[in-house]
C-alpha cells in the first residue's frame, strides 16, 4: 500500500459524458500527479499540482481539467468523453516541488471505459 | 519531443536466466528512476540514479546509467516468478516532467 488513495476504482461512462476522478495522496507529500495508461501502452504524464498549484503540464487534452484542494487531494475532470479515453489513470505524489528528482508513490488507478 | 525508448519489449525467460532492459533517451536525463509495475498493479519505484556512470544494485537488480546520462540499463541475474511485471525506466530532461520510458514486459517461466 503506497499511501496515495484513488476514488473510484473503475468507472464506466457513455462518449459525450464528465466524469471526475479524485486522488488523496500520501500524508505529507505536497506534490501530486496524473497519468494515463492506456491498454498495453505506457504511462504518460498529464499535469502535476504542487501545493495547489499547478507545475508542469504534460500531453493534458483540454478537455481534461484538474486542481488540487487546500487539503492536498486532487481531482482530474475528463469531459465530452471520446472512446480512446478509456485508459487506467493513476495519480502519483511526492515529497517536494521538485518532484522529479523525488520517487513517486503511485496510488492503484481508476479504469476508466467509455461505451 | 522528447522520447525514452525501452528494448525489448517483451522478454520471457525461464526462471534462473538472466534478464536485461536497456533505456534510451533522446535528450540528457538529470536523473534516471526505474520503477516496476505488477500485472495489474501500479508502478512502484525501484531505484534513482543521478550520477553518470553511476551503478547501484539491489539483491539480483544491477542498475547503471550511462556516462552521457542518456542511458541506463537493468540486469536481473537468475530471475524468479516474484520478477513477473512491467519495467519502466523515467527520467526528467532539463524540464520538471517525468517522461516515463515505453516499458519491458518481463514473463518468467518456471
Amino acid at each position: 500500500d503506497s499511501g496515495v488513495t484513488q476514488t473510484p476504482k473503475h468507472l464506466i461512462t457513455a462518449t459525450g459524458q464528465r466524469v471526475t476522478l479524485r486522488c488523496s495522496p500520501r500524508s505529507g507529500d505536497l506534490s501530486v500527479y496524473w497519468y494515463q495508461q492506456s491498454l498495453d501502452q505506457g504511462l504518460q504524464f498529464l499535469i502535476q499540482y504542487y501545493n495547489g498549484e499547478e507545475r508542469a503540464k504534460g500531453n493534458i487534452l483540454e478537455r481534461f481539467s484538474a486542481q488540487q484542494f487546500p487539503d492536498l487531494h486532487s481531482e482530474l475532470n475528463l469531459s465530452s468523453l471520446e472512446l480512446g479515453d478509456s485508459a487506467l489513470y493513476f495519480c502519483a505524489s511526492s515529497v517536494i516541488a521538485q518532484g522529479v528528482l523525488d520517487e513517486q508513490f503511485f496510488g492503484p488507478g481508476t479504469r476508466l471505459t467509455v461505451l | 519531443g522528447q522520447q525514452v525508448m525501452q528494448i525489448p519489449q517483451y522478454q520471457h525467460v525461464q526462471e534462473g536466466e538472466d534478464f536485461t532492459t536497456y533505456c534510451n533517451s533522446s535528450t540528457t536525463l538529470s536523473n534516471i528512476q526505474w520503477y516496476k509495475q505488477r500485472p495489474g498493479g501500479h508502478p512502484v519505484f525501484l531505484i534513482q540514479l543521478v550520477k553518470s556512470g553511476e551503478v547501484k544494485k539491489q539483491k539480483r537488480l544491477t542498475f547503471q546509467f550511462g556516462e552521457a546520462k542518456k542511458n541506463s540499463s537493468l540486469h536481473i541475474t537468475a530471475t524468479q516468478t516474484t520478477d513477473v511485471g512491467t519495467y519502466f525506466c523515467a527520467g526528467p530532461p532539463r524540464t520538471d516532467k517525468l517522461i516515463f520510458g515505453t516499458g519491458t514486459r518481463l514473463q518468467v517461466f518456471p
